[in-house]
């Protein structure tokens, strides 16, 4: 079985500083990772995935993650936070033969100050 | 980019009403859709996987004589709330993957349908 775990329920952190946000992983064989984000009343909007290739992985608003199999982590960061970027950050895994299956974690709310 | 549309995104009904919410991808076509269902400051639980032409699978715990879900078209999914009752209101999600795109490609997701029963 494939699980995400988000240990944090809530991240605070001031405008301009640098963000991390959690995530481990359990999966059986290898896995495909991605990152979230949910603005209030709306669905999710895709950030980043990890599929293969570079463990450093770009993805949308400044956003990345990085891919760390050994402490099966995927952390999603940003190295200047925007109070923009205050909202609720999903990761998830789909084991690769686990099929169309995709597990998310709790989520992580951030709240970005000015 | 893909797009899909959830409708309504928001609905409030009598308990024992039946509501339908549409699931429709706008620019792709889908031989899968996902149906989730969150409630307030929790994650996404995967309700079902809805199939074109067939049979929805239902994950475990979730009833499928009360979601009722049909996947008539490439484009269009749609979850029943039978009989709804004050327990039923939660935040619906939908998502599709385009069928052109290999496994490892992102899900798009709806807005997202709250339901309200009073």
């Amino acid at each position: 079985a494939q699980s995400v775990a988000q240990p944090e329920d809530q991240v605070n952190v001031a405008e301009g500083n640098p963000l991390t946000v959690k995530c481990t992983y359990s999966v059986s064989g290898n896995p495909y990772l991605f990152w979230y984000v949910q603005y209030p009343n709306r669905g999710l909007q895709f950030l980043l995935k990890y599929i293969t290739g570079d463990n450093l992985v770009k993805g949308s608003y400044g956003f990345e993650a990085e891919f760390n199999k050994s402490q099966t982590s995927f952390h999603l960061k940003k190295p200047s936070a925007l109070v923009s970027d205050s909202a609720l950050y999903f990761c998830a895994v789909r084991d690769i033969g686990a099929g169309n299956m995709l597990t998310f974690g709790g989520g992580t709310r951030l709240m970005v100050k000015p | 980019g893909a797009v899909v549309s959830q409708h309504p995104s928001w609905v409030i009904c009598k308990s024992g009403t039946s509501v339908k919410i549409e699931c429709r991808s706008l620019d792709f076509q889908a031989t899968t859709m996902f149906w989730y269902r969150q409630f307030p400051k929790q994650s996404l639980m995967l309700m079902a996987t809805s199939n074109e032409g067939s049979k929805a699978t239902y994950e475990q715990g979730v009833e499928k004589d009360k979601f009722l879900i049909n996947h008539a078209s490439l484009t269009l999914s749609t979850l029943t709330v039978t009989s709804a009752h004050p327990e039923d209101s939660s935040f619906y999600i939908c998502s599709a993957r385009d069928l052109r795109q290999s496994s490892n490609q992102p899900q798009h997701f709806g807005d997202g349908t709250r339901l309200s029963i009073l």
